[in-house]
């Protein structure tokens, strides 16, 4: 198993509420990206965050927005849910160290919106 | 953007027989190729990766090959278990965002 939490691990929300996931990365780790994987599908990057700055970001609307704090666990945050955004929701911890690093999932949110 | 594409999609194969999965990717700044496995409601775990000043990578029954002129890398499992069954995602990072594959779904049969 790796280091990394989320939180909640399942949640139900009806449209057009706002929602908070959270991310405990691995210990040591101080990047964090969040994917989303919708059923049957592969994961998509949403947006990473390095040392408490937003440094990438996927196709997302800006209703996905995000935070890391200085212990560099991390939110994501969805205003205006939609029926579309009812997925699995992963966060990877790694290590940036210049070169490409191994990503730790943790095991995800599933958020349902209704 | 990057966009990597996997085939196949769906993969059954006989206990002990070998699974070949092929992913291409599009960016040539792409670097780091990694594999994952997600079993049914887990998370996705990293079993192999290889970089790209690396043709090929071993792991006991796992084997990686990157072939960078042709923007195709592929995963080889071979003398499959059934505990191998699962959603094997291919990916590819050009600068610490990873894109992935559709996903293959393989069955081995006992």
């Amino acid at each position: 198993e790796t280091g990394v939490t989320q939180s909640p691990t399942h949640l139900i929300k009806t449209r057009g509420q706002q929602v908070t996931l959270r991310c405990s990365s691995q210990s040591g780790h101080n990047t964090v990206s969040w994917y989303q994987q919708a059923l049957g599908q592969g994961p998509q990057f949403i947006f990473q965050y390095y040392r408490e700055e937003e440094n990438g970001r996927g196709n997302f609307p800006p209703r996905f927005s995000g935070l890391q704090f200085p212990n560099y666990s991390s939110e994501l945050n969805v205003n205006a849910l939609e029926l579309d955004d009812s997925a699995l929701y992963l966060c990877a911890s790694s290590l940036q160290t210049g070169a490409n690093t191994e990503a730790f999932f943790g095991q995800g949110t599933r958020l349902t919106v209704v | 953007g990057e966009n990597v594409e996997q085939h196949p999609s769906t993969l059954s194969v006989q206990e002990g027989d070998s699974a070949v999965i092929k992913c291409t990717y599009s960016d040539s700044a792409s670097n780091y190729f990694p594999w994952y496995k997600q079993e049914l409601g887990k998370r996705p775990q990293l079993i192999i990766d290889i970089r790209s000043n690396v043709g090929e990578k071993k792991d006991q029954r796992i084997a990686v090959t990157l072939n960078k002129t042709a923007k195709h890398f592929s995963l080889h499992i071979t003398e499959t278990q059934p505990e191998d069954s699962a959603v094997y995602f291919c990916a590819a990072d050009a600068g610490n965002m990873l894109t992935f594959g559709g996903g293959t779904r393989l069955m081995v049969k006992p």
